[in-house]
């Protein structure tokens, strides 16, 4: 496992259309984030997964985004009826964690998706 | 969103010299992480620090957790051409899994 994978690496999309990006984590990481990072700023929180969990969401995942872990291994990040302002790149990353204890690895992001609505 | 104040925002420097930049907070952190982001990639973690005042290398690069748990350092020694890229510092509180962000510091090596 040669760390964390996430596909499409581009994706350019007309307004209105509906999206969606895979992330697959290293495979012994039970924790799962996306994060949005747009030009010139630092990522942004956007959701976490325990396992299969949805454990916590941002106000910035409107009812447009919805992020799903099925299996507890990837996770799918849909957006629907895209708008220019959802032009960004979305990271994924994962870790190990324990209850409210963070194993001391840090987190390991993807390389992201690159999304352009036109 | 919430973003950590990063200073400096950008840095132009010659190969070999020296380079600090730090990140500061309105709330308190139990976890400081540091990271390099190169152009169309992901952030790679360089250091994780997890207690106040503590002090961690990582060859050229040292980190510092600051007493007050509001601030960190960063620090590169004899800078070379692969140190360039952007730098951003990520704070997590305890019992809270999101990490909130810097702005970020773009280092630049002036042929």
């Amino acid at each position: 496992d040669t760390g964390v994978s996430q596909n499409p690496r581009h994706k350019i999309t007309k307004r209105g259309q509906n999206v969606t990006f895979r992330c697959d984590p290293i495979s012994e990481h039970n924790r799962l984030y996306w994060y949005r990072q747009t030009l010139g700023q630092g990522p942004e929180f956007l959701t976490y997964f325990q396992n299969e969990a949805q454990l916590e969401k941002s106000r910035l995942l409107s009812d447009r985004f919805s992020a799903e872990r099925p299996k507890g291994s990837f996770s799918t990040l849909e957006i629907q009826r895209t708008e220019q302002g959802d032009s960004a790149m979305y990271l994924c990353a994962s870790s190990r964690g324990q209850g409210i204890l963070q194993v001391q690895d840090g987190y390991t992001f993807g390389s992201g998706t690159r999304l352009t609505v036109v | 969103g919430q973003q950590l104040n990063q200073s400096p925002q950008s840095m132009f420097i010659q190969e070999g010299e020296d380079v600090s930049m730090n990140c500061t907070s309105s709330s308190i952190f139990n976890t400081w992480l540091w990271y390099k982001q190169d152009p169309g990639e992901g952030p790679v973690l360089l250091i994780a620090l997890y207690k106040a005042g503590e002090l961690t290398s990582n060859g050229r690069l040292t980190a510092q957790f600051g007493i007050t748990r509001k601030d960190s350092f960063l620090n590169i020694s004899a800078s070379i051409p692969s140190d360039v890229g952007i730098y951003f510092c990520a704070g997590r509180s305890f019992g809270n899994e999101k990490l909130t962000f810097g702005t970020g510091t773009r280092l630049t090596i002036i042929p």
